[in-house]
């Protein structure tokens, strides 16, 4: 069964005090790992979208990565701006749709 | 471009009401998709549709009804509303991947905070 873990569920940090998310995923056949970042009371709003092995995005102060197994959504120097759910998604299943984690909420304190 | 767009934002029904949520997008795409929300769970899908005239299940169907005479709207129909209905729902829409009915990333709409007591 397609599945996708999120991890920590939730994530204090100071200002300047970089950090990763983590998305794990067990998937026959990945055809994309989607990030997206949710502002409390909104929509998912589409950050990044990787393919293969290897690959790497980045916007800002974020940077997503893949693996076979799990991607990781490196945050530098955050902001308080920053502060967000951000929830990570993979396309399985024989139609491709998206099956998502259940996110990590991330704070970040000036 | 509005995006996608979504009415209402809050909605209250009594158990055994029926409702529908409307969705509609001025992209072109082609796949759009219905999720729900709820606290400590991921979003899940509802329904979803490929194109005008083609709709398929998801994930956690029952109770919900759809229907896409357009490109632009694709509304969801709560038939007889129960509090386990009680959730934010979400639609979503996208290109396909060319030749293929696979969505690319998909686009979000605002939300409709729906409550059944």
């Amino acid at each position: 069964e397609d599945q996708v873990t999120q991890s920590p569920e939730a994530l204090r940090l100071q200002e300047g005090e970089s950090s990763s998310l983590n998305c794990s995923y067990t998937v026959s056949g990945l055809r994309g790992l989607f990030w997206y970042r949710q502002d409390p009371g909104k929509g998912p709003e589409f950050l990044f979208t990787l393919y293969s092995a290897g690959e790497e995005k980045e916007k800002e102060r974020l940077k997503a990565t893949l693996t076979k197994k799990e991607s990781f959504l490196h945050i530098t120097a955050p902001k308080p701006e920053d502060s967000a759910t951000y929830l990570c998604a993979v396309r399985g299943g024989s139609q491709g749709n998206l099956i998502f984690g259940k996110g990590t909420k991330l704070s970040v304190k000036p | 471009n509005a995006g996608v767009t979504q009415t209402p934002k809050f909605q209250v029904l009594k158990t055994g009401q029926s409702m529908t949520l409307q969705c509609a997008q001025d992209m072109n795409h082609e796949y759009m998709s219905w999720y729900r929300q709820d606290p400590g769970m991921g979003l899940r899908l509802i329904h979803y549709s490929v194109g005008a005239g083609i709709t398929d299940q998801g994930e956690v169907p029952n109770g919900y009804n759809v229907s896409r005479s357009t490109t632009e709207d694709f509304p969801l129909r709560l038939l007889s509303a129960a509090p386990s209905q009680t959730s934010v729902y979400f639609c979503a829409s996208s290109y396909s991947i060319p030749g293929t009915e696979t969505p690319y990333e998909q686009y979000f709409g605002p939300g409709t905070r729906l409550t059944v007591t």
